[in-house]
């Protein structure tokens, strides 16, 4: 069984540019989530996909997209980036539960 | 709103003294509770969730509806337990996690 993994590691990008972020479910695993975390605070949930459908959303702007593919694997899209995008993201699979398993994150400075 | 509140961002104990990091909510429904640990260079991990009631690695946390706490406490620190600890919230029907800013608890020898 492998666990979540994401890429890439990191990525600077200008302001403005648009940037796609990938993660690969843990085997098994029909539920992905994406949060945003920024230096120093807790991670925010952007959105949840299930079985491909977007299944809940936080407070993003929809220039923060996403994509559950059928193999269960996910994109997160962010169009128009701002400075304030610069963040660690993460995504985590979990199968109907609540217990969500993490991947290691992609952080992205926007400069 | 819903909302997690950890109110301390760094709490040092000796090696053997007792922890409690305090988490605090604000939920209007049937909340999950979950403690997440990040040891460094690591990624995020469940630690316990209320529903199961275990200890893990001799951590507890018992939910109080009435004070809408969820602290976490360990009776005897050990230096291993130096990490980035986080509270979550599970929104009822969603898998939606609301997350605290974190306390970091350095165990000191």
């Amino acid at each position: 069984e492998t666990g979540v993994t994401q890429s890439p590691t990191h990525l600077i990008k200008t302001r403005g540019q648009q940037v796609t972020l990938r993660c690969s479910s843990q085997s098994g695993h029909n539920t992905v989530s994406w949060y945003q975390q920024a230096l120093g605070q807790g991670p925010q949930f952007i959105f949840q996909y299930y079985r491909e459908e977007e299944n809940g959303r936080g407070n993003f702007p929809p220039r923060f997209s996403g994509l559950q593919f059928p193999n269960y694997s996910s994109e997160l899209n962010v169009n128009a980036l701002e400075l304030d995008d610069s963040a660690l993201y993460l995504c985590a699979s979990s199968w109907d539960s609540y217990e969500q398993y993490f991947g290691p994150g992609t952080r992205l400075t926007v400069t | 709103a819903q909302r997690v509140t950890q109110p301390e961002k760094l709490l040092s104990v000796f090696k053997g003294a007792p922890v409690e990091l305090k988490c605090n909510y604000s939920y209007s429904g049937s909340p999950e509770l979950f403690w997440y640990v990040q040891y460094s260079r690591q990624r995020l991990q469940l630690l316990l969730r209320h529903i199961s009631r275990e200890s893990i690695k001799g951590f507890t946390a018992d939910l109080n509806k009435g004070e809408t706490s969820f602290h976490l406490k360990k009776p005897f620190a050990q230096e291993e337990d130096s990490a980035m600890y986080y509270c979550a919230l599970g929104a009822e029907g969603t898998y939606k996690y609301i997350f605290g800013t974190g306390t970091r608890l350095k165990v000191l020898a």
